[in-house]
């Protein structure tokens, strides 16, 4: 059972623009929403996390919405460049302090910017 | 600070063997979990710890087996290597921060089983 649904698979933009990659999660128990970013060969590397408790939460170029009520987030990488080319995965968790937390991944968006 | 370290990074098994994926991580998280990686499918967690001498197990640990005696390490075991478990192998490890737990995650192993 898939948890966490992320869409697109694959995203191809031009230099400058905006990609958009959606996730839809469906435990309400999620209180922790984190971003990884891919390239070829490496790891996942921590982009950039969100809570429920607000609604938008911006680093340099990358900004996360989320909509609780929807049960959705998202991830816009403004003014994209091709050094931004990588998979992308959407992950939620329940993050509490003395428990630990088993994160939940999406199927990963791997993204294209063109030159 | 080496962060997350794997080893190793390639590796081919015949069916049936065993072997143990390493994984070390010197920022004194208490919290380490092994991830498989395959297409389409994002990464599944397999076992994860939350300090040393506890483990439980995650979405796929069927075949897998891990321990922890020190917080430093956090090795998986292949059993009985099978073709299904051909894939890519990520160890992570966290600590609560901000209000979340941001993992770490080392640069993979990449396993075939033939």
């Amino acid at each position: 059972q898939q948890q966490v649904k992320q869409s697109p698979q694959s995203l191809i933009v031009q230099k400058g623009g905006i990609p958009i990659i959606n996730c839809a999660y469906e435990n309400t128990a999620f209180d922790y929403f984190p971003w990884y970013q891919q390239f070829p060969g490496k790891g996942p590397a921590l982009l950039i996390a969100i809570r429920p408790d607000v609604s938008e939460k911006k680093e340099g170029r990358f900004t996360i919405s989320f909509n609780k009520s929807a049960k959705q987030f998202s991830l816009h990488i403004m003014d994209s460049q091709p050094g931004d080319s990588a998979t992308y995965f959407c992950a939620a968790s329940v993050g509490e302090e003395t428990s630990g937390s088993r994160l939940t991944f999406g199927e990963g968006t791997q993204l294209t910017v063109n030159p | 600070n080496a962060g997350v370290t794997q080893t190793p990074k390639f590796q081919v098994l015949k069916t049936g063997q065993s072997m143990t994926l390493q994984c070390a991580q010197d920022m004194n998280h208490e919290y380490m979990s092994w991830y498989r990686q395959d297409p389409g499918m994002g990464l599944r967690l397999i076992h994860y710890s939350v300090g040393a001498g506890i483990t439980d197990q995650g979405e796929v640990p069927n075949g897998y087996n891990v321990s922890r005696s020190t917080t430093e390490d956090f090795p998986l075991r292949l059993l009985s290597a099978a073709p299904s478990q051909t894939s890519v192998y990520f160890c992570a490890s966290s600590t609560f921060s901000l209000g979340g737990y941001g993992y770490t995650f080392g640069s993979g192993t990449r396993l075939t089983v033939v």
